[in-house]
């Protein structure tokens, strides 16, 4: 089984610049998940997608950052303008997310984008 | 809202010696997973627990999930410099939302 993809793997870019991340899940996972992780803090969820739904955003910086799943496979999550404070890896996960099923929300993480904003 | 609290948030210990990692949340939860981080790596799914004062073994990993659903350990009997990484509980709540915390970052002398 093919993993989570996620390019580019690094992306460094000036302040005020956009940049743009692509995740795409395990084939059959309706959920996916894209999460924010600063140097040594945990995974921090950013927004959460059921199918081409989003269940939640609510930590989501929506006068910079957006995210779609168009066609509720693959995704893609911008930010612009960028600050200093974006720096981060950016982590898109996914799940087979139906029901309560044993397993259905164990999340499957890619490699990660790290992004530098300088 | 929600928080998933860690501690502790550092562990150095030889190699040999266990090491125990605790997770607590302000509120009762439908289960909890963890996840372990290596060094530049991304989080991989290691169990969930779903059951009230649930325990399950993974050779010399144990997990517990406390009988009021609010809290879960992680304790790793003699550690080998394999063991070595962030160590990540992740809280499912009842509105889906998977929520992660802090982390355990352990080092190991060997």
């Amino acid at each position: 089984e093919a993993g989570v993809a996620q390019s580019p793997r690094y992306k460094i870019i000036e302040k005020r610049q956009s940049v743009a991340f692509w995740c795409n899940p395990i084939s059959g996972h309706a959920t996916l998940y894209w999460y924010q992780q600063i140097l040594g803090q945990g995974p921090k969820l950013l927004i959460q997608f059921q199918n081409n739904g989003v269940v939640d955003d609510s930590q989501l910086p929506k006068d910079r950052f957006s995210a779609e799943r168009l066609k509720g496979v693959d995704s893609t999550l911008k930010i612009q303008p960028a600050k200093l404070e974006d720096s981060a890896v950016y982590l898109c996960a996914s799940s087979l997310g139906r029901g309560s099923r044993s397993g259905a929300n164990v999340l499957t993480f890619g490699a990660g984008s790290r992004l530098t904003v300088l | 809202g929600q928080q998933v609290m860690q501690i502790p948030q550092y562990q150095h210990v030889q190699e040999g010696e266990d090491f125990t990692t605790y997770c607590n949340s302000s509120t009762t939860l439908s289960n909890i997973q963890w996840y372990k981080q290596r060094p530049g790596g991304h989080p991989v799914f290691l169990i969930q627990l779903v059951k009230s004062g649930e325990v399950k073994k993974q050779k010399r990993l144990t997990f517990q999930f406390g009988e009021a659903k609010k809290n879960s350990s992680l304790h790793i009997t003699a550690t080998q410099t394999t063991d070595v990484g962030t160590y990540f509980c992740a809280a499912y709540s009842s509105a889906s939302k998977i929520i992660f915390g802090s982390g355990t970052r352990l080092s190991i002398r060997p």
